[in-house]
């Protein structure tokens, strides 16, 4: 079974603009979560996807959004970017809600 | 609310040393505990603990639960250079703690 993928693997943005970034869950899985991964702060959880839902959501401004497709395919997206916001954002798949997570390898954005 | 706590925060430990690693958690509707690596990349799965007193193994690897005191430990024996990563205990709500940063010297 192929892995979660991620893309794109590295992105370079400027202030205020806004990015998506896309997440593709190992087959069969249906939950999808996302993570900020920062030298700082660590791991920390942003939300949750089951079945096109948002099951969980982090403490994260609402800037930052995400959505899950009918294919369990998710995207993340954060609008006016910030400095702060540069970091490696991972995503992690499960069967369902819960459950051992997988992760991707990660999108590393970064904010000039 | 809930919560995740993982002792020593940082240890540094020489080749062939046993460590053992904290977590104490604080979670509503606990179904389980998992336990990841980390290194310079994504975290990796090593054990996923649902009822109390039964050890997990995987080579040098060991983790164990106790419900009742709501308390993980995961011991890593003989310990190697390729063990040194950051070590995440996470109950099933999936919210991570700072981890424990283990480096293993030569």
């Amino acid at each position: 079974k192929a892995g979660v993928t991620q893309t794109p693997r590295y992105l370079i943005k400027t202030r205020g603009q806004q990015v998506t970034l896309s997440c593709s869950p190992i087959s069969g899985h249906r939950s999808v979560s996302w993570y900020q991964q920062t030298p700082g702060q660590g791991l920390q959880f942003l939300f949750e996807y089951f079945s096109e839902t948002q099951r969980n959501k982090g403490n994260f401004p609402g800037r930052f959004s995400g959505r899950q497709f009918s294919n369990s395919r998710s995207e993340m997206n954060v609008s006016t970017l910030e400095l702060g916001d540069s970091a490696l954002y991972l995503c992690a798949s499960s069967p369902g809600p819960q459950e051992t997570q997988y992760f991707g390898p990660g999108t590393r954005l970064l904010v000039l | 609310e809930d919560k995740v706590v993982q002792s020593p925060l940082s240890l540094v430990v020489h080749e062939g040393d046993t460590v053992t690693l904290n977590c104490s958690y604080e979670v509503t509707n606990f179904r389980s505990l998992l336990w990841y690596k980390q290194e310079k990349k994504a975290p990796t799965f090593l054990f996923m603990l649902t009822s109390s007193g039964i050890e997990k193994k995987s080579g040098r690897l060991s983790s164990i639960l106790d419900k009742k005191e709501l308390f993980s430990i995961l011991n890593i024996t003989a310990t190697q250079t390729g063990d040194s990563a950051i070590y995440l205990c996470v109950p099933n709500d999936m919210r991570f703690g700072a981890g424990t940063r283990l480096t293993v010297k030569p």
